[in-house]
């Protein structure tokens, strides 16, 4: 398998523009997470899915933000509009079924938003 | 969630031990302590698990005392690349699987 593949791998941006986020999980495995990372706020749990299903998105941080999963191989996080403040590598991890903690983490997207 | 607290960071040398310790004081029966590694510009990596006493595979050791308190994550004969951040997370492995990530510790591993 090729593992979590994420696209794009960077992307730059206006304010107030739409900002789509794709992940592709590992085949199989049936928990999907969003993180996002800054040097100020570390490592944050954004949302995570169990079989498709959104558990928990608290660490949603405002409506502009929305994740999807339409299926078991697909999941996109969107923002809109964007803010400079939204500025953060963008990761999305895997694992094999729902409370296993071996995750896999894919390159991430790095988004700059100008 | 219990919640962690590790070091801040660490420096070593090539070819010592390393041990980097997380304490995890309200930790609850039913929680697993994990260990991911991250590399500068990647996604965090799993590196171990355990639930009590040790637990080695071909990357590091686990040491958990019997009152799970806190556990020692544990890198033998490090080189240049175990420079990283590394991260302690407790939870529950059944039911809610939500992984939360703390500040990690930086391990720098200098000649």
């Amino acid at each position: 398998d090729a593992g979590v593949i994420q696209s794009p791998r960077h992307e730059v941006t206006e304010m107030g523009q739409e900002v789509t986020l794709r992940c592709k999980p590992i085949s199989g495995h049936n928990s999907l997470f969003w993180y996002r990372q800054t040097m100020m706020r570390g490592l944050e749990l954004l949302i995570y899915f169990n079989n498709n299903v959104p558990i928990d998105d608290s660490g949603m941080p405002e409506d502009r933000f929305s994740a999807k999963m339409p299926n078991a191989s697909f999941s996109t996080l969107k923002i809109q509009p964007s803010e400079p403040r939204d500025s953060a590598v963008y990761f999305c991890a895997s694992s094999l079924r729902p409370g296993y903690h071996e995750a896999f983490f894919g390159q991430g997207t790095r988004l700059t938003v100008v | 969630l219990a919640k962690t607290t590790q070091p801040i960071s660490m420096d070593s040398y090539e070819g010592q031990e390393v041990n980097i310790t997380c304490s995890h004081n309200n930790i609850a029966t039913n929680d697993y302590i994990t260990w991911y590694q991250q590399f500068p510009s990647q996604g965090p990596r799993f590196i171990i698990q355990g639930y009590k006493t040790k637990v080695t595979n071909e990357v590091a050791s686990l040491f958990i005392p019997a009152d799970r308190k806190s556990s020692t994550l544990s890198l033998p004969r490090v080189s240049l690349s175990d420079t990283a951040v590394y991260y302690c997370l407790v939870g529950e492995t059944g039911g809610g699987n939500k992984l939360t990530f703390g500040t990690g510790t930086q391990l720098k591993v200098e000649l």
